[in-house]
């Protein structure tokens, strides 16, 4: 138990449908993040926000929309996928997202989502 | 823009052999972290570092920050089966952002 808490496990979705991932931290920390990860490549950062504010949009489609309401949940809201955007979203937190120790990210368990 | 060459990609070992992975990148890096991810869950962190040449051990890992900050090694030693899983480093840059390397997948017979 990391203290980040993805929810759902695993959604199946069709490319028409409008779903929302969510996020939850126990860990007091203030900043949040998605990361994308497929097979065979590096974990792909799409998202940051520090104390509920985006400060990193990492050339995402705005097929997905982020939704930070407060420090300890954040959102993922999709629609209109793409079968190419299955894969595995992670969300993490740290402390802060500034350069120092204090930015050691934890990891949820992830959404397995597969678009059809 | 900035990579991270994680080696190998993948490793088949006899368990008790020990195991040595690395990263290496043109760019330099003021933290180093080595997470493993287990099937179905997401990274977990074993190991930060925050200095140039620094050694630091976690029971059977050792991790080092490489003198010129841009690279890094794990080694584990005396493998068991739980070590199975996908091993990644990442590098924190000046933004704070994290830069992952591509992940070594162990695996470890018994």
């Amino acid at each position: 138990e990391t203290g980040v808490t993805q929810t759902p496990r695993h959604l199946v979705m069709g490319m028409t449908n409008k779903k929302s991932l969510k996020c939850e931290q126990h860990l007091g920390h203030n900043a949040m993040y998605w990361y994308k990860q497929s097979a065979k490549k590096p974990l792909e950062l799409m998202f940051v926000y520090n104390f509920k504010e985006q400060t990193e949009n990492n050339s995402v489609p705005s097929r997905f929309s982020p939704e930070c309401p407060n420090s300890s949940h954040l959102f993922l809201h999709l629609h209109t996928l793409q079968p190419e955007d299955s894969a595995l979203y992670l969300c993490a937190s740290s402390q802060e997202s500034q350069p120092s120790a204090k930015n050691i990210q934890y990891f949820g368990a992830g959404t397995r989502l597969s678009v059809l | 823009g900035q990579q991270l060459n994680q080696s190998p990609q993948s490793m088949f070992i006899q368990e008790g052999e020990d195991v040595s992975m690395n990263c290496t990148s043109s760019s330099i890096f003021n933290t180093w972290l080595w997470y493993k991810q287990d099937p179905g869950e997401g990274p977990v962190l074993l190991i930060a570092l925050y200095k140039a040449g620094e050694l630091t051990s976690n029971g059977r890992l050792t991790a080092q920050f490489g003198i010129t900050r841009k690279d890094s090694f794990l080694n584990i030693s005396a493998s068991i089966p739980s070590d199975v899983g996908i091993y990644f480093c990442a590098g924190q840059v000046n933004t704070g952002k994290l830069i992952f390397g591509q992940g070594t997948t162990l695996q470890v017979k018994p």
